[in-house]
C-alpha cells in the first residue's frame, strides 16, 4: 500500500522559515511526479507546487512563487518543501501527494495525512 | 475565489441520485481531463474519479463522472450515509501551469 508521511510542520512567526518533508514508500518513487497541496482551516484545496520524476520540471502556485522551493531526493524516497518568508495566510494543513505519471499534469492519486503549519505573530 | 466553480452544497436522501457540477474554462477543463476527490471529515482527500470517468480500484460503481466542453459533473447513485463528505473537482491548467481545484461541495445525506 502506497504510504506518504509528512513531517516538519509547526508554529512559526511571520517572516521565518520551515522545511517540510514527505517520506514515501511502497512504490517506485523516482517513476512519479510529486506535489504539495495545502488546505487552510475550514477551506478548500490549493495546489502549492509540483516536481517531475527527475526534478527537470518544477511548478509553483503564484501565491508561493519566489518564497517556497520544492525538491526531491530519489535516493531517499523523499520530497521536500522549503518555505521562506512565511505569512499568516500560509497557515494550512500541507499534504504530500503522488502523481499517476512522471510529469505534473498526471492526476494526483495518493495523499498523505498532512502536516500542519501555523504562522502567527 | 477558486478557478473551478462548484456549488457549495448538495443534498439527497438515501437511495437517491445526486449530481455535482464543476465549471471551468478553455485553459483547464476545456483542454485537460477532470478528476474528482472525496474528503471525508477529518481525513485526507481520496481520488474518486480520474480522467473524466475512470474509477480507481475499490471505488464503487455508484460513482461516475462525465465531461462536456468546459464543464464536468460527478454523479452518485444509490446515495448512502457514508457518502456524506466534501467533493472537489480538479484539472490541470496550462495558463497557470499548475493544478486548479474547485471550491468544494459539501454533500449532506438527509
Amino acid at each position: 500500500e502506497v504510504q506518504l508521511v509528512e513531517s516538519g510542520g509547526g508554529l512559526v512567526q511571520p517572516g521565518r522559515s520551515l522545511r517540510l518533508s514527505c517520506a514515501a514508500s511502497a512504490f517506485t518513487f523516482d517513476d512519479y511526479a510529486m506535489h504539495w497541496v495545502r488546505q487552510a482551516p475550514g477551506k478548500g484545496l490549493e495546489w502549492v507546487s509540483g516536481i517531475s520524476w527527475n526534478s527537470g520540471i518544477i511548478g509553483y502556485a503564484d501565491s508561493v512563487k519566489g518564497r517556497f522551493t520544492i525538491s526531491r531526493d530519489n535516493a531517499k524516497n523523499s520530497l521536500y518543501l522549503q518555505m521562506n518568508s512565511l505569512r499568516p495566510e500560509d497557515t494550512a494543513l500541507y499534504y504530500c501527494a503522488k502523481g499517476r505519471g512522471n510529469v505534473c499534469p498526471y492526476p494526483l492519486d495518493y495523499w498523505g495525512q498532512g502536516t500542519l503549519v501555523t504562522v502567527f505573530s | 475565489q477558486s478557478v473551478l466553480t462548484q456549488p457549495p452544497s448538495a443534498s439527497g436522501t438515501p437511495g437517491q441520485r445526486v449530481t455535482i457540477s464543476c465549471s471551468g474554462s478553455s485553459s483547464n477543463i476545456g483542454s485537460y481531463t477532470v478528476n474528482w476527490y472525496q474528503q471525508l471529515p477529518g481525513t485526507a482527500p481520496k481520488l474518486l474519479i480520474y480522467t473524466n470517468n475512470q474509477r480507481p480500484s475499490g471505488v464503487p460503481d455508484r460513482f461516475s463522472g462525465s465531461k462536456s466542453g468546459t464543464s464536468a459533473s460527478l454523479a452518485i447513485s444509490g446515495l448512502q450515509s457514508e457518502d456524506e463528505a466534501d467533493y472537489y473537482c480538479a484539472a490541470w491548467d496550462d495558463s497557470l501551469n499548475g493544478w486548479v481545484f474547485g471550491g468544494g461541495t459539501k454533500l449532506t445525506v438527509l
